[in-house]
């Protein structure tokens, strides 16, 4: 099976810009969840979605924001960038069962850089 | 409040040695426990889960982990470590109500290993 894949892998924009992430889970995988990770905060989750449905939400700004096609793949936009937004963005699936705690299986990540 | 901590940042192990990383956890009722391994530049992968039964659980390359409820804690061993198993450590939790698959990370712990 393949994994986990992110497009793109590395961004760079400038502050105000907004971008998008893609995310692309495990075959099967209905449950999509982000995480945020910079050297100051270390990991800190964004949201979950399940079923085109968000479930859970971090304590993140509303300029974070996302969504789940129908094909479980998963978008994570940021709007009016600011430079604190740097950071690795992670994406993790997990399995076809709507229940917590399942084990989550992360891609690579898209790296972002706002200057 | 609800936290995951691991008190070491970094830890820098001989290769052949043994390996104690910790972690503790402070929630009310037992949460969903997991080990990941990050090594620089790649995301994140699961050396190993505990949701019941069994406090030992035995993950990849040779870890395991003791879930210790009088302790809240969950701490990663592994016998003689590898030059490889140089990476960052990550303790997670699911809290077991209302966390669906949001993982909380500690702060995560360098680990060096010398030749």
């Amino acid at each position: 099976k393949a994994g986990v894949t992110q497009t793109p892998r590395y961004l760079i924009k400038t502050r105000g810009q907004q971008v998008t992430l893609s995310c692309s889970p495990i075959s099967g995988h209905r449950s999509v969840s982000w995480y945020q990770q910079t050297p100051g905060q270390g990991l800190q989750f964004l949201f979950e979605y399940f079923s085109e449905t968000q479930r859970n939400k971090g304590n993140f700004p509303g300029r974070f924001s996302g969504r789940q096609f129908s094909n479980s793949r998963s978008e994570m936009n940021v709007s009016t960038l600011e430079l604190g937004d740097s950071a690795l963005y992670l994406c993790a699936s997990s399995g076809a069962r709507n229940g917590v705690g399942e084990t989550q299986y992360f891609g690579p990540g898209t790296r972002l850089l706002v200057l | 409040a609800q936290s995951v901590t691991q008190p070491d940042i970094h830890i820098t192990v001989s290769e052949g040695a043994s390996l104690e990383l910790r972690c503790n956890y402070s929630y009310g009722a037992t949460p969903y426990l997991f080990w990941y391994v990050q090594s620089p530049g790649q995301g994140l992968q699961l050396l190993l889960k505990y949701f019941s039964g069994d406090t030992l659980v035995q993950g990849i390359k040779g870890f395991e982990a003791e879930f210790k409820r009088s302790q809240s804690s969950f701490n990663l061993r592994k016998p003689s470590v590898h030059w490889s198993d140089a990476a960052e450590y990550f303790c997670a939790v699911v809290p077991f109500s209302g966390g669906y698959n949001k993982l909380i990370f500690g702060a995560g712990t360098r680990l060096a290993v010398h030749p």
